[in-house]
């Protein structure tokens, strides 16, 4: 069955760089989520989009900014990049609500960013 | 705001011992309650869920079951394995709230030969 992809999987940048993350979502999911999952600790919830708006916004730093295309994926973008932003960023998708059975999200295998 | 509490690990057992791992929520409405696994360097794969009061959710031996009552969605095995090494979370997602999950803070489990 196919799965959410995120891509990269790893990715190292210097400080103040920028980096852009990206996630395509199982097929007939319109909805995406965004967490960060720093060292050690639980994800946390960054911002989610339904059917290419945004819906809902968590934790995320005014420096990073996230968006939902057409064919559903979804790119977030981060900016001026510090060393905290080092984590693991997991894309999730939920499938489209007359579909939808429970509140299960699907998660990617992740995006490991790793700021120097 | 909502948010869920389980208990801190790590924990460490023998093979084919009992497994509790407990977690209490607090949250408005109704949530749907989940527990999350992540094997070590992988992502969250859900390993259970119950999206009402007393549903009782399973899978591969792990049992967890919604109280209402005391708030409550302990994770149960009777007989665990070495394979079941790796860190579980507890989560919520209220609909109200356009289905976020909320997690707990991950209990690490260890499990010895």
């Amino acid at each position: 069955a196919a799965g959410v992809i995120q891509s990269p999987r790893h990715l190292i940048k210097e400080k103040r760089e920028t980096a852009t993350l990206k996630c395509y979502p199982i097929p007939r999911h319109d909805t995406v989520y965004w967490y960060q999952q720093g060292p050690g600790q639980d994800p946390q919830f960054l911002i989610s989009f339904y059917e290419k708006m945004q819906s809902d916004k968590g934790s995320i730093p005014d420096r990073f900014s996230a968006q939902q295309f057409s064919d559903y994926h979804s790119e977030l973008n981060m900016s001026s990049l510090e060393l905290g932003d080092s984590a693991l960023y997991f894309c999730a998708s939920r499938p489209t609500r007359r579909d939808r059975a429970g509140d299960e999200q699907f998660f990617g295998p992740g995006t490991r960013l790793t700021v120097l | 705001g909502d948010s869920v509490t389980q208990m801190e690990g790590p924990v460490t057992l023998s093979e084919e011992a009992f497994l509790t791992i407990n977690c209490t929520y607090t949250a408005t409405g109704y949530p749907s309650l989940f527990w999350y696994v992540q094997y070590p360097g992988e992502g969250l794969q859900l390993l259970l869920k119950a999206t009402k009061a007393d549903d009782k959710g399973s899978n591969k031996g792990f049992e967890a079951t919604y109280r209402k009552e005391t708030t409550s969605f302990h994770l149960e095995k009777g007989s665990v394995q070495v394979s079941d090494s790796a860190v579980y979370f507890c989560a919520l997602t209220n609909g109200g709230s356009q289905g976020n999950l909320i997690f707990g803070k991950g209990t690490k489990l260890s499990v010895k030969p």
